[in-house]
């Protein structure tokens, strides 16, 4: 079954700086890579998705690239804010069958 | 608004006893699943259902069982709950198709004592 890893487990940045949190897949099958962000005490609500046949994806400060030769994929984070700092999980699923990375708690000091 | 649901958001069970969480969504989504989330593991897929009464082991099914006889609602079962399974199980749900983005529920803080 698809394995994914995540790194780092904890990362924290100053404010303004960029955060950088990648994953690898081991499924060659999966096709479509979530990423989540878990605020303290809340559930995780996704912030950007990927599709295989896609390689990189942009929504204002959030980026996601994916090099499925590699099976990778990153989520990059410009210009932090304190209000990004949470837990952040990526995923990678085929056919609905979707298996998540261990978490990177990122924190952005003021 | 996609909205799912889960029926308590802390529970305290002691040892032995028989642990009913249930889960319910709104948008008519034929997929469900229930997670566990422990510090440093991440999200584990217990058990998922693709449809009514059909359901599927995940990849840590033991101690668990699962059922779901209406479209909407998912209900995960601990039979006899033990102290390894304190934790915090959280519920999704998702559309079959090219549409594979999960929500999720609020969570249950599990204790068992």
């Amino acid at each position: 079954g698809e394995n994914v890893e995540q790194h780092p487990s904890t990362l924290s940045v100053q404010e303004g700086d960029s955060a950088v949190i990648k994953c690898t897949y081991s499924d060659s099958a999966s096709n479509y890579f979530p990423w989540y962000k878990q605020e303290l005490g809340k559930r995780p609500q996704l912030i950007i998705d990927i599709r295989s046949n896609v390689g990189e994806k942009k929504d204002q400060r959030i980026a996601v690239t994916l090099n499925k030769t590699a099976k990778h994929f990153s989520l990059h984070i410009t210009e932090t804010q304190p209000e990004d700092s949470a837990v952040y999980f990526c995923a990678a699923s085929s056919n609905n069958d979707m298996r998540f990375g261990a978490g990177t708690r990122l924190t952005v000091k003021p | 608004d996609v909205k799912v649901t889960q029926s308590s958001r802390y529970l305290v069970k002691r040892t032995g006893e028989k642990v009913f969480l249930e889960c319910v969504q709104d948008m008519d989504h034929e997929n469900m699943f229930w997670y566990r989330q422990d510090p440093g593991l991440g999200l584990r897929l217990i058990y998922f259902s693709y449809d009514v009464k059909m359901k599927e082991k995940g990849d840590i099914p033991e101690g668990y069982s699962v059922s779901r006889e209406k479209k909407e609602r998912f209900s995960l079962i601990l039979e006899s709950a033990s102290t390894n399974q304190t934790s915090m199980y959280l519920c999704a749900s998702s559309q079959t198709g090219t549409e594979e983005t999960q929500y999720f529920g609020p969570g249950t803080r599990l204790l068992v004592l």
